[in-house]
């Protein structure tokens, strides 16, 4: 039993390149988020799902896309990277109707130049 | 934006001493939850608080639901080492849709020099 996994662990793009972040769970979550993480901000939500099929906007969507066609897996696409984009992205899922047990993965660090 | 302010920014620890953080909010939340995050990885999940006036504990960790609804400490008693890194409160609206947590921005927790 795996939790939560992201890949890859560290990346660098250069602006406007595209990329996909990989985000996995073998818990059989119906809940699964996007977040990212800056200094002294917190976690900030990108976009989230309930369950298959089922994408919606979190605080901080724009520049992002999302799909979920299997309950396992959870991608966070960036269109075309900017510098303002440089974070370290985090993926987490939950049980449905279960939101205080959310479980992170361990995060993907992404530098734009 | 963030509605989660978390107190202090950073605090240094030595071995044995107790410390206390707190997170207050503008909006009432119906669940807070405690965080930690050591470096390089995601959150762990502490504690969590479903009732105002709560009060939980999960070994050296105490945790209280404020009677308004808008904030939650944290305590640590007689921390060792390993207590060093980032913990973060979150906090649910009410009524929330998909899970979705609201991040405070963190407290650092270093061991004094």
């Amino acid at each position: 039993n795996a939790g939560v996994t992201q890949t890859p662990k560290f990346q660098v793009l250069k602006t406007g390149q595209s990329m996909t972040l990989q985000c996995a769970q073998d818990m059989n979550h119906e809940y699964m988020s996007w977040y990212r993480q800056d200094p002294g901000m917190g976690l900030r939500l990108i976009h989230y799902s309930v369950g298959a099929g089922i994408t919606d906007q979190g605080e901080v969507p724009n520049g992002y896309n999302v799909s979920r066609s299997t309950t396992e897996d959870f991608p966070l696409r960036l269109l075309s990277a900017a510098p303002s984009q440089t974070s370290v992205y985090f993926c987490a899922s939950s049980r449905g109707g279960q939101v205080y047990e959310q479980y992170f993965g361990p995060g993907t660090r992404l530098t734009v130049t | 934006g963030q509605q989660l302010n978390q107190s202090p920014q950073s605090m240094f620890i030595q071995e044995g001493e107790d410390v206390s953080m707190n997170c207050t909010s503008s909006s009432i939340f119906n669940t807070w939850l405690w965080y930690k995050q050591d470096p390089g990885e995601g959150p762990v999940l502490l504690i969590a608080l479903y009732k105002a006036g709560e009060l939980t504990s999960n070994g050296r960790l105490t945790a209280q639901f404020g009677i308004t609804r808008k904030d939650s400490f944290l305590n640590i008693s007689a921390s060792i080492p390993s207590d060093v890194g980032i913990y973060f409160c979150a906090g649910q609206l009410k009524k929330a849709a998909g899970n979705k947590l609201t991040f405070g921005g963190g407290t650092r927790v270093l061991v004094k020099p």
